[in-house]
């Protein structure tokens, strides 16, 4: 079971410019979340996926989008990136019929703006 | 707002001794998480407890809950070098509070020392 895989691993862009990073989870999974971590802060949920959908969303401008694939697997899109969209995007998947729902995470991507 | 709070925000202590990270939330929740980061990388996790557990372990891990004062403790005895990382609370309310996404805190570093 190769668990949640995400890439790129490292990315660097210039303000303005656009990004997708991309997200497959855990076996027998479907739903996805992604999350933003700044240095030095706790992951903030940006939104969630299920059945193709969005279902949920953070506090996060619509400049953050995602797009979920009948094979459960993820991307998240930012455009207009801001030198504040530096951090770390995790990934994480867990399965909706869990009544619980314990997530799992990714190695997350490293996103710098310059 | 950030649901979690985890205290202390940094804790140094030397090989042997146990550890202790407090972490505190506002609402309702269904069950708690305690996750470990090790240096920007991506979340794994520890222990889940349930609304309706006060006490959970896990080999040196001991994890409580009182959800009578909206908090949780996590315990690490007999630490070890390799346990150095970033500590995170995350709670997952109730589908009538925060549907499926988890709430973390700023976290708590630990430092063991050899």
């Amino acid at each position: 079971d190769a668990g949640v895989t995400q890439s790129p691993t490292h990315l660097i862009k210039t303000r303005g410019q656009q990004v997708t990073l991309r997200c497959s989870p855990k076996s027998g999974h479907d739903t996805v979340s992604w999350y933003q971590q700044a240095l030095g802060q706790g992951p903030q949920f940006i939104f969630q996926y299920y059945e193709e959908e969005e279902r949920q969303r953070g506090n996060f401008p619509d400049r953050f989008s995602g797009h979920q694939f009948p094979n459960y697997s993820s991307e998240l899109n930012v455009n207009a990136l801001l030198l504040g969209d530096s951090a770390l995007y995790l990934c994480a998947s867990s399965r909706d019929s869990s009544s619980y729902n314990e997530q799992f995470f990714g190695p997350g991507t490293r996103l710098t703006v310059l | 707002s950030q649901q979690g709070e985890e205290d202390p925000q940094a804790l140094s202590i030397q090989e042997g001794e146990n550890a202790t990270m407090n972490c505190s939330y506002k609402t309702s929740i269904n069950n708690l998480q305690w996750y470990r980061q090790n240096s920007g990388r991506g979340l794994v996790h520890l222990i889940l407890i349930r609304s309706n557990e006060r006490e959970k372990h896990s080999g040196r891990l001991r994890v409580t809950l009182d959800t009578s004062k909206k908090s949780s403790s996590l315990l690490i005895t007999a630490s070890r070098a390799a346990d150095t990382a970033s500590y995170f609370c995350a709670t997952k309310g109730g589908i009538w509070d925060y549907g499926q996404n988890f709430v973390f805190g700023p976290g708590t570093r630990l430092s063991v020392l050899p």
